[in-house]
């Protein structure tokens, strides 16, 4: 079956560390993204990418980093750098049509400890 | 830049219908999604507008005004397992390709 698979599902990391969320998607599609939720808030754009090795900022890429050297993987670090790191992380692709809808991973839940 | 605002929370009795609405201002558009999410899950894909009017599937119905920037998800013969978060989300190709930006949903509580 296709699908999109964001590993660990739970992730604690100690102040200081960088830690790196992965995000596979067989789904053949070209456009992949990252999103942070906090409690209560909707989905912000971290980074998104529309084609291998190429990827854009989102509203809050600060303390972030992504590559896409292969089309069905997007792997997000977290570096030292994000101040406030803990929150929930969801990873989605898409195809490139106007009313493609996106199919979400599972989320990634980091806590810094 | 964008802005997308929605109610916080609404709630709501089981067997009525409820409308959440969505307003937007965005420097382009092209299209605009409903999701539900339940607490720590990811979201699901409702409905897709980009032309103006209504667009119904079973018990949700989803409306779209281009020239108002409006939208609303209308949900009939609430159940009980419609508690969730409803989330608006925009695609505008100006400020973000070909993702969505969402506002910060609608919480909603349906009682008994």
């Amino acid at each position: 079956d296709g699908g999109i698979t964001q590993s660990p599902k739970y992730l604690f990391r100690k102040e200081g560390q960088n830690v790196t969320l992965s995000c596979e998607q067989n789904l053949n599609h070209d456009a992949m993204y990252w999103y942070r939720q906090d409690p209560g808030q909707g989905l912000r754009l971290i980074y998104y990418s529309q084609i291998v090795n190429d990827f854009q900022k989102g509203d809050i890429a600060e303390g972030y980093s992504v590559s896409r050297e292969k089309k069905e993987s997007f792997p997000l670090t977290v570096t030292s750098a994000q101040k406030n790191p803990t929150a929930f992380y969801l990873c989605a692709s898409s195809a490139m049509g106007q009313g493609s809808d996106y199919t979400f991973g599972s989320g990634t839940r980091l806590t810094v400890v | 830049g964008q802005n997308i605002d929605q109610p916080t929370e609404m709630t709501a009795t089981e067997g009525a219908i409820v409308q959440i609405n969505c307003t937007y201002q965005t420097s382009g558009f092209n299209g605009l999604f409903w999701y539900q999410q339940h607490a720590g899950e990811a979201p699901t894909f409702l409905s897709y507008n980009v032309l103006d009017g209504l667009e119904e599937k079973g018990r949700f119905s989803s409306f779209l005004s281009r020239s108002k920037g409006y939208s609303y998800l209308l949900l009939k013969e609430l159940q009980m397992k419609d508690s969730a978060s409803y989330l608006c989300a925009v695609r505008d190709p100006n400020q973000a390709g070909t993702a969505l930006i969402f506002g910060k949903g609608t919480t909603l509580s349906v009682s008994s």
